[in-house]
């Protein structure tokens, strides 16, 4: 079946490490995207590719990295200097600019 | 910054009732749009996308576009209990680039 797997689905980050996040998806897209949720919240778009051995900051990219070596993969590293780094975090993938997103399961990330 | 505005709600509507969900968005070169619907925990799922303005039904559920009031609706023709969920409204911005997302409406279909 086709889709956009994250992984892992819960995890856990002690203070000043650095944690990545997995995304893979089988579509075949060539968009790819990562939005942190917090309560309450909408999606906020943190970083995103257009293409391989591209991506672009969103909205709130500060204490984020992420790379776009192959088509199908697109990690994030959440690193030291997010200081608040709890929250939702979502991976979604698009074919052509009018289609929607189709988004992954999630992981979700909190403090030790 | 481009923005999209939803009523947080709670809207609570009676099961077999209509519920309305409403949407603002501030960049009026906007083509494209979408409502989505997020369980608790649980990741996005699309229900409707809407690029034209006027009606676009699917079920029990019809999208209102109006791109000159900068406007997107969602309609939920008799409401069940499962129905209950956040309703997120989803904007692409006009370089097409990415997806601007509300803050959500919580619905709450009571049997």
């Amino acid at each position: 079946d086709g889709g956009i797997t994250q992984s892992p689905k819960y995890l856990f980050r002690k203070e000043g490490q650095n944690v990545t996040l997995s995304c893979e998806q089988n579509l075949n897209h060539d968009a790819m995207y990562w939005y942190r949720q917090d309560p309450g919240q909408g999606l906020r778009l943190i970083y995103y590719s257009q293409i391989v051995n591209d991506f672009q900051k969103g909205d709130i990219a500060e204490g984020y990295s992420v790379s776009r070596e192959k088509k199908e993969s697109f990690p994030l590293t959440v690193t030291s200097a997010q200081k608040n780094p709890t929250a939702f975090y979502l991976c979604a993938s698009i074919q052509g600019t009018n289609q929607p997103q189709h988004f992954g399961d999630g992981t979700r990330l909190s403090i030790l | 910054q481009k923005e999209v505005e939803q009523n947080s709600g709670p809207l609570s509507v009676p099961e077999g009732a209509i519920a309305s969900l409403n949407c603002t968005y501030s960049d009026r070169g906007s083509q494209s749009f979408f409502w989505y619907r997020q369980y608790s925990g649980k990741s996005p799922e699309l229900i409707m996308s809407i690029y034209s303005n006027g009606d676009k039904e699917d079920g029990r559920f019809t999208a209102q576009l109006n791109k000159a009031s900068q406007y997107v609706s969602l309609l939920i023709r008799d409401s069940q209990p499962s129905d209950s969920a956040t309703y997120l409204c989803a904007v692409r911005n006009q370089a097409g680039t990415a997806l601007i997302f509300g803050k959500g409406t919580t619905l709450s279909v009571s049997s």
